[in-house]
C-alpha cells in the first residue's frame, strides 16, 4: 500500500510570495492533517481536513490556508510568505478521526 | 493545558546497550498515546502506539513502551540498540476515542549511537 505522498520535496520563495504545498493521503483515508517543523519550535498541528471540510486548525494566523478536494488530496497554501515560516511542512492521513495519524516525507519550504 | 515532556534532549548510547526514552503527559484524561521516530530530513514512521488494554506495547524494530497511568508516563525501551537506531524521537498524545484529531507532540529527544 502506497504511504502518504507529498510535493514538492522542497520549495524555494522569497518574502511575501505564496507557497503551495500538495498532499495524496493513503488510499481509503479521509482525514489529511497539516503540520509545521520549524527549528527550535517543534512539531506544531496547522489544520485537519475531513470529508471535504476544515475540521480544526491550529494557532496559526489566517495566511495558512488549505482545502482538501474530492479525491481527499490536500493543498496547503501559505500567503506573505515570512521568514520565519521557513521549516518542514508535513502531511499526515487517518482512516478516520479514531486512526492513527501516519506521516509523508514532507516539504521543506525556504523563505529567503 | 495538554503537553507532553521529553526531558532528554539527548542521549548517546552504545551499540549493543539497552535504551529508555522518557516520555511524560499532562492530560485531564487517559489519553491515546504514541511514538513516532524521525530520521534526517524525512518525515515520522509510527513505533507504536497505546489506546487501551495491556499497559506493555510491542512496536516495530524491537521497539516497546509501557503505559503508567500513576506516572503520567510512556517510555520507550529497546534491549539492544543498533547503528541503524540512531534517529530524533517524538512522544505524541491525542484525546482518547480521538485518535486522528491533533497530535500534541514533545520536543522530541534525539538519539547518537556510538560503536
Amino acid at each position: 500500500e502506497a504511504g502518504v505522498t507529498q510535493s514538492p520535496t522542497h520549495l524555494i520563495k522569497t518574502r511575501g510570495q505564496q507557497a503551495t504545498l500538495r498532499c495524496s493521503p493513503i488510499s481509503g483515508h479521509t482525514s489529511v492533517y497539516w503540520y509545521q517543523q520549524a527549528l527550535g519550535l517543534g512539531l506544531q498541528f496547522l489544520l485537519w481536513y475531513d470529508e471535504g471540510e476544515e475540521r480544526n486548525r491550529g494557532n496559526f494566523p489566517p495566511r495558512f490556508s488549505g482545502r482538501q478536494f474530492p479525491n481527499y488530496s490536500s493543498e496547503l497554501n501559505v500567503n506573505a510568505l515570512e521568514l520565519e515560516d521557513s521549516a518542514l511542512y508535513l502531511c499526515a492521513s487517518s482512516r478516520d478521526r479514531r486512526e492513527t495519524q501516519y506521516f509523508g516525507p514532507g516539504t521543506r519550504l525556504l523563505v529567503l | 493545558a495538554q503537553s507532553v515532556t521529553q526531558p532528554d534532549i539527548h542521549i548517546t548510547v552504545s551499540e549493543g546497550a539497552s535504551l529508555e526514552l522518557r516520555c511524560n503527559y499532562s492530560y485531564g484524561a487517559t489519553p491515546y498515546l504514541f511514538w513516532y521516530v524521525q530520521s534526517p530530513g524525512q518525515g515520522l514512521q509510527l513505533l507504536l502506539k497505546y489506546f487501551s488494554g495491556d499497559t506493555l506495547v510491542q512496536g516495530i524494530k524491537g521497539f516497546e513502551a509501557e503505559f503508567k497511568r500513576s506516572q503520567s508516563s510512556f517510555n520507550l525501551r529497546k534491549p539492544s540498540v543498533h547503528w541503524s537506531d540512531a534517529a530524533e524521537y517524538f512522544c505524541a498524545v491525542a484525546l482518547a476515542n480521538q485518535a486522528g484529531t491533533a497530535l500534541i507532540f514533545g520536543k522530541g529527544t534525539t538519539l547518537s549511537v556510538s560503536s
